[in-house]
């Protein structure tokens, strides 16, 4: 099973600045096999990214994936109030999903 | 966009059964897979089974493989989850989450399952 690690645990920043979340696996992953997911407080995870690189219907051009191999990446370019939430990267293999623990981005 | 509606959690003890439903609309739900996925109390996502759009291929996770089934019923447009052996351990929010064998598109607001005596 490949595990997925996310850092930071936690990111504290200011809206307007600029959010960088890496997710790294224990394995290599396709691209195509690498997801993005945000989640607010009392709500169920969106997707934001897909395919590593490719954004979800309705999703802001803020957002953007990137990585290849064992190190995927979620930027988030600036920070707007409603972006600060959770966030989980998965992968698909060997029939199942995976995900990583969660970074937290946290209003500083 | 559609949507999803988790419904049947509730209180219940360790070692009984409880099933989920999860009622679709606002889409073509034959012509999508669909996901069970839990959070516990605090904790992160976890994975527990997929169903392909027609029924004919499903997977699980080994923490409930054997316990948990999965199934549809396309003409009713609902997903199910069938609970066996229910530990401490399942208690959990549950989403239904449609979406392709690599990712999940659409999530449900999830229905609360506590096991406890």
């Amino acid at each position: 099973e490949i595990v997925l690690t996310q850092s930071p645990g936690t990111l504290s920043l200011s809206p307007g600045e600029r959010a960088t979340l890496s997710c790294r696996a224990s394995q290599s992953v396709s691209s195509s096999y690498l997801a993005w997911y945000q989640q607010k407080p009392g709500q169920a995870p969106r997707l934001l990214i897909y395919g590593a690189s490719n954004r979800a219907s309705g999703i802001p051009d803020r957002f953007s994936g990137g990585g290849s191999g064992t190190d995927f990446t979620l930027t988030i370019s600036r920070l707007e109030p409603e972006d600060f939430a959770v966030f989980y990267c998965q992968q698909y293999g060997n029939s199942l999903w995976t995900f990583g623990q969660g970074t937290k981005v946290e209003i500083k | 966009q559609g949507q999803l509606v988790e419904s049947g959690g509730g209180v219940v003890q360790p070692g009984r059964s409880l099933s989920l439903s999860c009622d679709a609309s606002g889409f073509t739900f034959s012509s999508y897979g669909m996901h069970w996925v839990r959070q516990a109390p605090g904790k992160g996502l976890e994975w527990l089974t997929f169903i392909t759009y027609d029924g004919s291929k499903k997977y699980y996770a080994d923490s409930v493989k054997g316990r948990f089934t999965i199934s549809r019923d396309n003409f009713k447009n609902m997903l199910s989850l069938q609970m066996n052996s229910l530990r401490t351990e399942d208690t959990a929010v549950y989403y239904c989450v449609r979406g392709t064998l690599l990712y999940g598109d659409y999530w449900g607001r999830g229905t609360v399952v506590t096991v406890s005596s």
